[in-house]
């Protein structure tokens, strides 16, 4: 089974321009998840969609950011325009979905974006 | 006040040791805490989950939550320097749907 995947893995580009991130998940999982590590820090939560549906972005910078889950399957996170401080390593997650006590979380190598 | 905190290291242990990475966390509602290990310029793989109280073992890995004091850690049996990596922490929030991460302790297990 593929894992979670991510393109690119790798973006430099300089201030002011645009920039996005694609996230495919594990086929069949429901929930999809957006976090960032900026340098030296933890990794923090962004976004959450269930299938198409944004259940909570309360994570999310700012306006510059935006999220797409089309058809509730692959997501992208577009940044417009970049800055300095959006420069870190943007991970993504999904899960199967409606599993209690909890639905395990699998991660995606990340995209490291660069923003010069 | 972070809502996940880890002890950055480096924790420094040789082959063959016990290593035991703490974590402790400010939400009490939290019902779910995660081990993930993470290679440089790797995803974050899963090694351990706990729900309850206790101790969780697992091959090499015992996972260790005491609620009460609001602490999780894990023990790394028999240490191999493949071992070697950045251990991350994970606590899932009250509302289900976010995972808050410490900053991660790396380890070194030396040959």
């Amino acid at each position: 089974e593929a894992g979670v995947t991510q393109f690119p893995s790798h973006s430099v580009i300089e201030k002011g321009q645009t920039v996005t991130l694609r996230c495919d998940p594990i086929s069949g999982h429901d929930n999809l998840y957006w976090y960032r590590r900026v340098m030296g820090k933890e990794i923090k939560f962004l976004l959450h969609f269930v299938k198409e549906s944004k259940q909570d972005e309360s994570g999310m910078p700012n306006n510059r950011f935006l999220a797409e889950r089309t058809g509730g399957t692959y997501s992208t996170l577009k940044v417009q325009p970049a800055e300095l401080e959006d420069s870190g390593v943007y991970f993504c997650a999904s899960s199967q979905g409606g599993y209690r006590p909890t639905d395990t979380q699998y991660f995606g190598p990340g995209t490291r974006l660069t923003v010069l | 006040q972070k809502e996940v905190e880890q002890n950055s290291g480096p924790l420094s242990v040789p082959e063959g040791a016990i290593a035991s990475l703490n974590c402790t966390y400010s939400d009490r509602g939290s019902q779910s805490f995660f081990w993930y290990r993470q290679y440089s310029g790797k995803s974050p793989e899963l090694i351990m989950s706990i729900y309850s109280n206790g101790d969780k073992e697992d091959g090499r890995f015992t996972a260790q939550l005491n609620k009460a004091s609001q602490y999780v850690s894990l023990l790394i049996r028999d240490s191999q320097p493949s071992d070697s990596a950045t251990y991350l922490c994970a606590v899932e929030g009250y509302n289900f749907n976010k995972f808050y991460f410490g900053s991660g302790t790396k380890l070194n297990v030396k040959p």
